[in-house]
């Protein structure tokens, strides 16, 4: 099947920073990348969908301004968390659909810790 | 946004024995996928139903679609060991591109 790569697999900042996760499709072109967070013990949430070549639509509720998606060629998408706190320590999850495709393909996750 | 719960929310069983797991959604979908998750992994695509099916099968998972009832479930016969990990059912909806998954259950197969 397709594969969906994320880099890092895992993070640790102190609060204030940002930081940026890569997510990237190996095998396919990627027309449309969501990205998910996920608490501990919970589902995945949306957070945003992005298109490439065109701003991401954010889900509501989630800040468009502290989490900044550039999803600039068909295969690489990226997301920054901005001026991160510990709140924000999550696992992140990217996924991508090649155009007319069903089927999600689903990055390994990053997980996030801000100290 | 969730689209829906799934139940139970936690199962635990014998090896050799089947686990039926249930996901119920809100809105009209074009189509109902079955994930799986290890412990802090990404997702597994395990299968795809579509609106217009009832049932289907892959291996050791048979999964059923009642539109009527926005439900589904899967079944995952002669459970293993191996197969503990969390489910997840995820919904695309007509008008939209995106995945709204489940609340999840998680399986425990002891050996």
């Amino acid at each position: 099947g397709a594969v969906v790569s994320q880099h890092p697999s895992r993070v640790i900042c102190k609060s204030g920073t940002s930081v940026k996760i890569e997510c990237r499709s190996l095998d396919f072109q990627a027309t449309t990348m969501f990205w998910y967070r996920q608490f501990p013990k919970q589902s995945l949430m949306l957070m945003a969908t992005s298109n490439e070549g065109s701003k991401a639509t954010y889900e509501q509720g989630v800040e468009k301004d502290k989490f900044l998606i550039n999803h600039a060629s068909l295969t690489l998408s990226t997301l920054t968390v901005t001026s991160a706190h510990p709140e924000d320590s999550s696992f992140y999850i990217c996924s991508a659909r090649d155009y007319g495709g069903e089927t999600q393909y689903f990055g390994p996750g990053t997980r996030l810790l801000v100290l | 946004s969730q689209q829906g719960e799934e139940d139970p929310q936690a199962l635990s069983i014998q090896e050799g024995e089947n686990a039926t797991m249930n996901c119920s959604y809100k809105t009209s979908i074009n189509n109902l996928q079955w994930y799986r998750q290890n412990s802090g992994r990404g997702l597994v695509h395990l299968i795809l139903i579509r609106s217009n099916e009832r049932e289907k099968h892959s291996g050791r998972l048979r999964v059923t679609l009642d539109t009527s009832k926005k439900s589904s479930s899967l079944l995952i016969t002669a459970s293993r060991a191996a197969d503990t990990a969390s489910y997840f059912c995820a919904t695309d909806a007509w008008n939209g591109n995106k995945l709204v998954f489940g609340a999840g259950t998680i399986l425990r197969v002891k050996s």
